[in-house]
């Protein structure tokens, strides 16, 4: 059954700070690994999407890896800012299970000014 | 706006109603998801949709929870006898047709059950 663990739980930082937010998953066949914000009460949005082949993935600032031999992802969020603090979401696509999503708890990041 | 859309936004009921929540995704996507969000936690997936087909079903989906999705459009989810437990964000995704495809989230429902 594929677990999906997200470290560290939550984050505070200082505003300008470059952030590593981690993602890891049980079992490694998988199609895809996206990566989700959500601001309180809100649905999410979807940041990058990295498909199975794929080490990484940039937009803007941010920077997603994956390393699907060892079952981990990373997000890069560089020069963070308070416009950044909401929960960041890692979710991966189980081949062979209609593509539904399974999702890490989540971390919950604060950058104050 | 072309997005996923979901209403109502917000849902409080006594336990014991029955409520019914719908989902409209983005018009040429014909897969659709339900999944639910409790606080603390990633969202967790209920069923799915390839056009109006429900291909599969969480064992989170008991016998009071029934959906739909007539002719491959709008899909509707419905809580029977609604209890406490119930309470959650209910979100929608959908995506179109193959691998390798994000799925584009609704705004969801809250719903409160008292």
């Amino acid at each position: 059954k594929q677990e999906v663990t997200q470290i560290p739980a939550a984050l505070s930082v200082p505003e300008g700070e470059n952030l590593v937010l981690n993602c890891s998953f049980t079992d490694s066949a998988i199609y895809n690994l996206q990566w989700f914000r959500q601001d309180p009460g809100k649905g999410l949005t979807s940041l990058l999407l990295i498909q199975s082949s794929q080490r990484e993935q940039t937009s803007g600032r941010l920077n997603a890896s994956l390393d699907k031999s060892s079952g981990r992802s990373t997000l890069y969020i560089a020069a963070s800012q308070p416009g950044d603090s909401a929960t960041y979401l890692c979710a991966v696509e189980a081949s062979g299970g209609y593509n539904k999503l399974i999702f890490g708890a989540g971390t919950r990041l604060a950058v104050h000014p | 706006d072309t997005g996923v859309s979901q209403n109502p936004r917000h849902k409080i009921t006594k336990r014991g109603q029955n409520v019914t929540f719908r989902c409209d995704p983005i018009s040429e996507h014909n897969r659709l998801y339900w999944y639910r969000q409790t606080l603390g936690q990633g969202p967790e997936f209920l069923t799915y949709f390839q056009n109006e087909a429900q291909l599969e079903k969480s064992r989170l989906l008991s016998d009071r929870f029934s959906a739909e999705r007539p002719k491959g459009s709008f899909s509707t989810l419905e809580i029977q006898r609604t209890e406490q437990g119930d309470s959650a964000m209910y979100l929608c995704a959908s995506t179109p047709e193959g691998a390798y495809n994000e799925q584009f989230f609704g705004p969801g429902t809250r719903l409160t059950v008292l």
